[in-house]
């Protein structure tokens, strides 16, 4: 069964830093092309994040540029989500999500709460 | 692009048939998917390519449109369609959503 598990997710204090991860298993992400949504508490949800299967096409959506950097291991089929200067805006349920003609498999997600 | 859906909340009853709209600023050709969402869980796929049904999703969902104008219809409601749909362009690689339609039971 193809899964992806999220974790890393917890507590933190404004401005301060977090990675999350992605783990995939069931299938190899080497070809595939990934990415980050979030979805607030009570909230819709927001795409912040793609990257292709190598690496060399990563996007972000401008509520996250210049503070979130998406990476990849291919080799151990882990995705990665580093968050700089994080705001109490950016407390949220964080799923990873593969994409292909659309996002057809998800993780179950993980909450980031940013708070003093 | 920015995608518009309609109604923001609806209720209806099981056995309705039920339409929700979704309108992208611009084209966007047919690079548009549909997504259910209950409480505390990850969105599920639903439809891509705007008509396509994805793969173990029961024949009551359907999708159309093209360009700017979509709609996911759900032809007889069953009491586990009660949920949150959410539209998705994939025209470029900002894969925004729209706000979401939450649909409840009447």
């Amino acid at each position: 069964e193809e899964r992806l598990v999220e974790s890393g997710g917890g507590l933190i204090q404004p401005g301060a830093s977090l990675r999350l991860s992605c783990a995939a298993s069931g299938f190899s992400i080497s070809s595939d092309e990934m990415n980050w949504v979030r979805q607030a508490p009570g909230k819709g949800l927001e795409w912040i994040s793609y990257i292709s299967s190598g690496g060399s096409a990563i996007y972000y959506a401008d509520s996250v540029k210049g503070r979130f950097t998406i990476s990849r291991d291919n080799a151990k089929n882990l995705l990665y989500l580093q968050m700089n200067s994080l705001r109490g805006e950016d407390t949220a349920v964080y799923y990873c999500a593969r994409v292909e003609w659309a996002f057809d498999l998800w993780g179950q997600g993980t909450m980031v709460t940013v708070s003093s | 692009t920015q995608l518009t859906q309609s109604p923001s909340s609806l209720s209806a009853s099981v056995g309705d048939r039920v339409t929700i709209t979704c309108r992208a600023s611009q084209g966007i050709s047919n690079y548009l998917a549909w997504y259910q969402q209950k409480p505390g869980k990850a969105p599920r796929l639903l439809i891509y390519s705007a008509s396509t049904l994805q793969s173990g999703v029961p024949s009551r969902f359907s999708g159309s449109g093209s360009g700017t104008d979509f709609t996911l219809t759900i032809s007889s409601l069953q009491p586990e369609d009660f949920a949150t749909y959410y539209c998705q362009q994939l025209n470029s690689y900002t894969y925004i959503f729209g706000q979401g339609t939450k649909l409840e039971i009447k």
